[in-house]
């Protein structure tokens, strides 16, 4: 089955530091990728959606230049928290957007980056 | 096999309808049970959030995890046109293991 991963699963940095976490379709070819956001028992925040080839087009209120997306190919992206502060840490979860066999649209998500900045 | 399955649908009901929405899971260590419902183009919002087993209402929600069975439910009553939406689960221990969702759709 369809099968999203990110890495790394967890990471710690210090405040002013840049993190780089990665998405990825693992046996299926993703057209459209989606970042969210998630604070503790808080609904998943979309951020942006990143299609391959093309540049991210992100929600109101989140910073481009802050939040870098580049989607290289159809199997990866990778979301950049530039100059990360501690009200970032969060969690940071993609997922894949893919049409099944039977002209499904089904998203497929990935298990999430818990992001700590001290 | 997957860490947690989820019937895709779609599903179809009527206006009032009770609908039943399930996933099971296979990680006994899973310890917190969430169901989320996404609208297009949306961020999935999050309608229940379980720690354990039991059973958990709000309003016409009402979230049931039977771990012995590792299965999960959610049943919406009086169903109205509004819940129209995909419906994901969802459920964790150190990280997140979501459902693909079950399609809805309630007819007036």
């Amino acid at each position: 089955g369809a099968v999203v991963s990110q890495h790394p699963s967890r990471v710690i940095c210090k405040s002013g530091t840049s993190v780089k976490i990665e998405c990825r379709s693992l046996d299926f070819q993703a057209t459209t990728m989606f970042w969210y956001r998630q604070f503790p028992k808080q609904s998943l925040m979309l951020m942006a959606t990143s299609n391959e080839g093309s540049k991210a087009t992100y929600e109101q209120g989140v910073e481009k230049d802050k939040f870098l997306i580049n989607h290289a190919s159809l199997t990866l992206s990778t979301l950049t928290v530039t100059s990360a502060h501690p009200e970032d840490s969060s969690f940071y979860i993609c997922s894949a957007f893919t049409r099944t066999s039977g002209g499904t649209d089904t998203q497929y998500f990935g298990p999430g980056t818990r992001l700590t900045v001290l | 096999q997957k860490e947690v399955e989820q019937d895709p649908g779609p599903l179809s009901v009527p206006e009032g309808a009770i609908v039943s929405l399930n996933c099971t899971y296979s990680n006994s260590a899973f310890q917190y049970f969430m169901w989320y419902r996404q609208y297009s183009r949306k961020g999935p919002e999050l309608l229940m959030y379980t720690y354990s087993s039991g059973n958990k209402e709000d309003g016409r929600f009402t979230a049931q995890v039977d771990k012995s069975s590792k299965y999960i439910s959610l049943f919406i009553r009086d169903s109205q046109p509004s819940d129209s939406a995909t419906y994901l689960c969802a459920m964790s221990g150190n990280q997140f293991y979501f459902g693909t969702g079950t399609s809805l759709t309630v007819i007036p």
